[in-house]
């Protein structure tokens, strides 16, 4: 059965700096790989979507995450944070079955 | 905006009681997916409908049931409120169903309806 593991339950970096959000996946197949992110109050919105056909893949508003097999990693990336990336962010895997999300990682942007 | 929209927003209940929760998905979309998220989780898979029928369920009481509708409305329904029940309530819409080993469709989501059980 597939699982995700999200490295850092919360994350702080200032405006204009890198930012980093760890995910490991298990999956016994090919799987599709997601980033979701949900800002206070609302609900989900699709970040980016791996499925096989280029290890690197960029997402909405800068964001871009690289498939990497041999780590079972999907980390999520983006060069320079801006205040409205402060958010949650979900980590989440499907090999054609139900999603499974990770338990998400808490993104704070400081001014 | 992903175009699916879900009512009511907020919704209070007591302990036993039971509540129908709605759900309009893209046009075009099948299938329809429900997802329960607890405060500080992530969602958990409740159930799909595709084309009107359960696609797969996840490990949830036959007291959580659903319909799917022609129009691609949908509706969420729980019986005999408990107050673990209280959580965010996510429906998600895509265009195919899942299918074990296959790739997964785009699922996008609604704005969710809060429950709170007392």
């Amino acid at each position: 059965a597939q699982s995700v593991t999200q490295l850092d339950s919360h994350v702080s970096v200032s405006e204009g700096t890198p930012v980093l959000l760890r995910c490991n996946y298990s999956s016994s197949y090919s799987p599709s790989l997601f980033w979701y992110v949900q800002h206070p109050n609302k609900g989900l919105q699709l970040l980016l979507k791996y499925t096989s056909a280029a290890t690197l893949v960029k997402g909405i508003n800068g964001f871009e995450a690289e498939f990497k097999k041999s780590e079972t990693s999907f980390h999520l990336t983006k060069p320079s944070a801006h205040m409205s990336d402060a958010a949650e962010y979900f980590c989440v895997v499907s090999e054609g079955t139900p999603l499974v999300f990770g338990k998400g990682t808490r993104l704070s942007v400081i001014a | 905006e992903t175009g699916v929209t879900q009512s009511p927003t907020h919704l209070i209940k007591t302990r036993g009681q039971q509540v129908t929760l709605r759900c309009s998905s893209q046009s075009g979309h099948n299938t329809v997916s429900w997802y329960q998220q607890a405060l500080g989780q992530g969602p958990q898979f409740i159930f799909q409908y595709y084309r009107e029928e359960e696609n797969g369920r996840g490990n949830f009481p036959p007291r959580f049931s659903g319909l799917q509708f022609p129009n691609y409305s949908s509706e969420l329904n729980v019986n005999a409120l408990e107050l673990d029940d209280s959580a965010l309530y996510l429906c998600a819409s895509s265009l195919g169903p899942l299918v074990a080993g296959g790739s997964t469709d785009t699922q996008y989501f609604g704005p969710g309806t809060r429950l709170t059980v007392l």
